[in-house]
């Protein structure tokens, strides 16, 4: 069974401070790996699709990497705005989600 | 372009009651998914559509639950009796391609307490 572990469950950072949030992933047959972004009363909005090992992606102060075991959302120079739930989900048979990270960015 | 279409926001039922959700996809969404979100977890999927036909609902409890998209486009989902452990968050999401690496994009929900 596929299985998703996002860890820490919950990180707060000053204003400017850079940290990663890790995904780490068991999957049989990878055909993507996705990483969402949730507020609070809000459904997921998607942020990023990875499908293979040393890809990369950026989106303002988000990048996201991918291992064969284990994805990475690195914040750069953080704003209170990217406070927020960070989901990561991996396709095999199933689309599969972790419980996410959530993030608080303080002024 | 506009979102995922969700309603009613939030529902407060007791158990043993029936309850149900409706939701509008975005236009041309051809895939359309309900996902079942509790507190401090990820979202689980329910079942998943292509047009009006079922393509996953292994997940789904179907002696309580079902749902329906009738004409390809709109769905519901319904709950049937109701028990405390579905308290949770709704969400419906669609997306433009069945291929399984297709993002999805949610709506905002339907917060259901059960009491």
């Amino acid at each position: 069974e596929d299985q998703v572990t996002q860890s820490p469950e919950a990180l707060r950072l000053q204003e400017g401070e850079s940290s990663s949030l890790n995904c780490s992933y068991t999957v049989s047959g990878l055909r993507g790996l996705f990483w969402y972004r949730q507020d609070p009363g809000k459904g997921p909005e998607f942020l990023f699709t990875l499908y293979s090992a040393g890809e990369e992606k950026e989106k303002e102060r988000l990048k996201a990497t991918l291992t064969k075991k284990e994805s990475f959302l690195h914040i750069t120079a953080p704003k209170p705005e990217d406070s927020a739930t960070y989901l990561c989900a991996v396709q095999g048979g199933k689309l599969s989600f972790g419980a996410g990270t959530t993030v608080t960015v303080r002024a | 372009e506009a979102g995922v279409a969700q309603s009613p926001r939030y529902k407060i039922i007791e158990k043993r009651q029936s309850v149900a959700f409706w939701c509008n996809p975005i236009s041309g969404h051809a895939t359309l998914y309900w996902y079942q979100q509790i507190l401090g977890q990820g979202p689980k999927l329910l079942i998943q559509f292509q047009n009006n036909g079922v393509v996953d609902d292994s997940q789904l409890p179907k002696d309580r639950f079902s749902a329906e998209r009738l004409k390809g486009v709109d769905s519901t989902l319904k709950i049937q009796p109701a028990k405390l452990e579905d308290s949770a968050v709704y969400l419906c999401a669609s997306s433009l391609s069945s291929r399984q690496d297709s993002p999805l994009h949610f709506g905002n929900g339907t917060r259901l307490t059960v009491t």
